[in-house]
């Protein structure tokens, strides 16, 4: 299976200031067939079901604020918040969708200081 | 305007059975890969379950394979999950998620039904 490792744990963060989470897979994520990286970011606001923010890799999904961007290769990648708002707090999860099983980062919760 | 409704949550002792549902609705369920998401007290996200848009596709976790048995209605625009031989361990936030119909990441979510597997 491929492990999917998220850092930080915890991220306090200041309005407007910019803001970053780590994602680091066992293995690579791209495919090599295809030339897509399967990995996908997934923000879970408190008491709400998890929402998607960029797929494969670097897309915005829809109606996602420009403010948040997804980069990286192979196996280490990067959810940047170019300026932090109140309304962006919660637990983000990376995802990969390369393989079954499907499997999830651990979280980073986002917390305003 | 796509709907995931979950049911069927509930307590229920360890080794007994549940099955959830959850229904589709806004879009057309036949065209859609569904999965299964589960989410354990205070803790982060699991995948449990996929079904390719014609049933004939079905993918598990270790950790269900054998228990579990996700399934879909296309006429009743339903997903389901049979869960078999419960433990302690399934107790779980879990949610419906449509795959999107051509990128595959989850771009649908239900509320979630809770299931909590206790004596």
């Amino acid at each position: 299976d491929i492990v999917m490792t998220q850092t930080p744990l915890s991220l306090p963060v200041t309005p407007g200031e910019p803001a970053s989470i780590s994602c680091r897979s066992s293995q690579s994520l791209l495919d090599s067939d295809d030339g897509n990286t399967y990995l996908d970011w997934y923000l879970q606001k408190p008491g709400q079901s998890p929402q998607v923010l960029i797929y494969s890799l670097s897309y915005r999904a829809s109606g996602v604020p420009e403010r948040f961007s997804g980069s990286g290769s192979g196996t280490d990648f990067t959810l940047k918040i170019s300026r932090v708002e109140a309304e962006d707090v919660g637990v983000y999860y990376c995802m990969q969708r390369l393989k079954f099983p499907l499997t999830f980062g651990g979280g980073t919760k986002v917390e305003i200081k | 305007e796509v709907q995931l409704v979950e049911s069927g949550g509930g307590l229920v002792q360890p080794g007994g059975s549940l099955r959830l549902s959850c229904a589709a609705s806004g879009f057309t369920f036949r065209s859609y890969w569904m999965s299964w998401v589960r989410q354990a007290p205070g803790k982060g996200l699991e995948w449990v379950a996929n079904i390719k848009q014609d049933g004939n596709e079905k993918y598990y976790v270790d950790s269900v394979k054998g228990r579990f048995t996700i399934s879909g209605d296309t006429s009743k625009n339903s997903l389901y999950l049979q869960m078999n031989s419960l433990r302690a361990e399934d107790t779980a936030v879990y949610y419906c998620a449509r795959a999107h119909d051509s990128v595959d990441y989850f771009d649908s979510w239900g509320q979630g039904t809770l299931v909590t597997v206790s004596s």
